[in-house]
Order: structure tokens, then sequence, then C-alpha cells
């Protein structure tokens, strides 16, 4: 069975760091693309960021590019989310997602794991 | 950005109703669209993928449909543990948007 679980979030100055962390098991970890997801507290979907299986490509939201940086480490079966420069508007539950297995197309995931919250407050 | 709009925000129904929610996109895609279904305090949970597959394991009762800029989220019969958030999302273009969503009470 597929787990993803996300740890590393908590409060954080702004201007502050912060880095996520999502363990993998279940599958072949470096086989899927994996994205950050977050949701602001009372508030929609918002897509992040985006690896490819091999980590060798990437992509962001315009409202983190330049601030926020997207890894795995293949040993660990481990997705990370690097937070830099972090505004009052970055607080959300951040979600990491597998690329689901069935399309044909990145951009769909399944599962996702139950979030971790970050808190950008002074 | 390829901007999402789901109708209605909000929907009230009862246990055995048909549901129908629309998501219309401000560009053309294809049939590049997922749903999600999120219940409070849990992580989204993918129901439809490609406009209308649906995912292994979801109930046959929820079907997908569309393409272009407009799409629907159908609920045949709308079941308790169906009273939840739904979001459409495209994956056409980056960057990946999701509706603003749409939350299906109860009547």
């Amino acid at each position: 069975e597929v787990h993803l679980l996300e740890s590393g979030g908590g409060l954080v100055q702004p201007g502050g760091s912060l880095r996520l962390s999502c363990a993998a098991s279940g599958f072949t970890f470096s086989s899927y693309a994996m994205s950050w997801v977050r949701q602001a507290p009372g508030k929609g979907l918002e897509w992040v960021s985006v690896i490819s299986g091999s980590g060798g490509t990437t992509y962001y939201a315009d409202s983190v590019k330049g601030r926020f940086i997207i890894s795995r480490d293949k040993s660990k079966s481990t997705l990370y989310l690097q937070m830099n420069s972090l505004r009052v508007e970055d607080t959300a539950v951040y979600y990491c997602a597998k690329q689901s297995p069935h399309s044909s197309r990145y951009g769909v995931w399944d599962p996702w794991g139950q979030g971790t919250l970050v808190t950008v407050s002074s | 950005d390829i901007q999402m709009t789901q109708s209605p925000s909000t929907l009230s129904a009862s246990v055995g109703d048909r549901v129908t929610i629309t998501c219309r996109a401000s560009q053309s895609f294809g049939s590049w669209l997922a749903w999600y279904q999120q219940k409070p305090g849990k992580a989204p949970n993918l129901l439809i993928y490609e406009a209308s597959s649906l995912e292994s394991g979801v109930p046959s009762r929820f079907s997908g449909s569309g393409s272009g800029t407009e799409f629907t989220l159908t609920i045949s019969s709308l079941q308790p543990g169906d009273f939840a958030t739904y979001y459409c999302q495209q994956y056409n273009t980056y960057p990946w948007t999701f509706g603003q969503g749409t939350k299906v009470e109860i009547k």
C-alpha cells in the first residue's frame, strides 16, 4: 500500500525558512513524479511544485518561484520542499502527492499525504 | 494561467438525489481534467481523470464528462459519504490550476 507522510511544518516568522519532508513507501519512488499542493485555512487547493521521477525536471507556481526548492532523495524515498523568504500568505497545509499511475500525463495525483501545517506569523 | 470556475459554490441535496457540478475553463484544453473529493480535515481523493475516466476503487455513481472549456461531475444517487467538497483541476498547462471548490451539503 502506498503511504506518504509529511513532516517539518510549524510556526515560522516572515522572512524565515522551513524544510518540509515527505516520506514515501509502498512503491518504487524513483518511478513517479511527486508534487506539493497547499491549502490555506478555509480556502481551496493551490498547486505549488512538481518534480520528475529522476529529479531532473522541476516546475513551480509563480507564487513560490525563486523562494521554494523541490528535491527528492532516492536512497531515502523522501521528497522535500525547501521554503525560503516565507510570507504570511504562505500559511497553509502542505500536501505531498504521488503521480497517478493511470493517467497518461503528469498532473494527476493519487494518493496524497495527510498534510503538514505551515504557519507564517510574527 | 488557465482559470477554472466551478458552479455552484455550494449545493444542498438529499440522499438519493442526482447531483451535477460544472467546471468551466478560461481556455480550451481538451480532456486533461481531474476531479477530487475532499472531506473536512482530510486530504483530497482522486475521483476522475482525463475528464471521464473513473479512478479504480471509486464507486460507479460518480461520472465525469466534457472537453474543451466545460466539464461536469455527476453523482447519480447521492450517498451519505458523498457530502464533501469537490474540486476540478486542469493539468494541460503549467501552472496546474484548481477550481474554487463546490461544497455538497445535506439539505
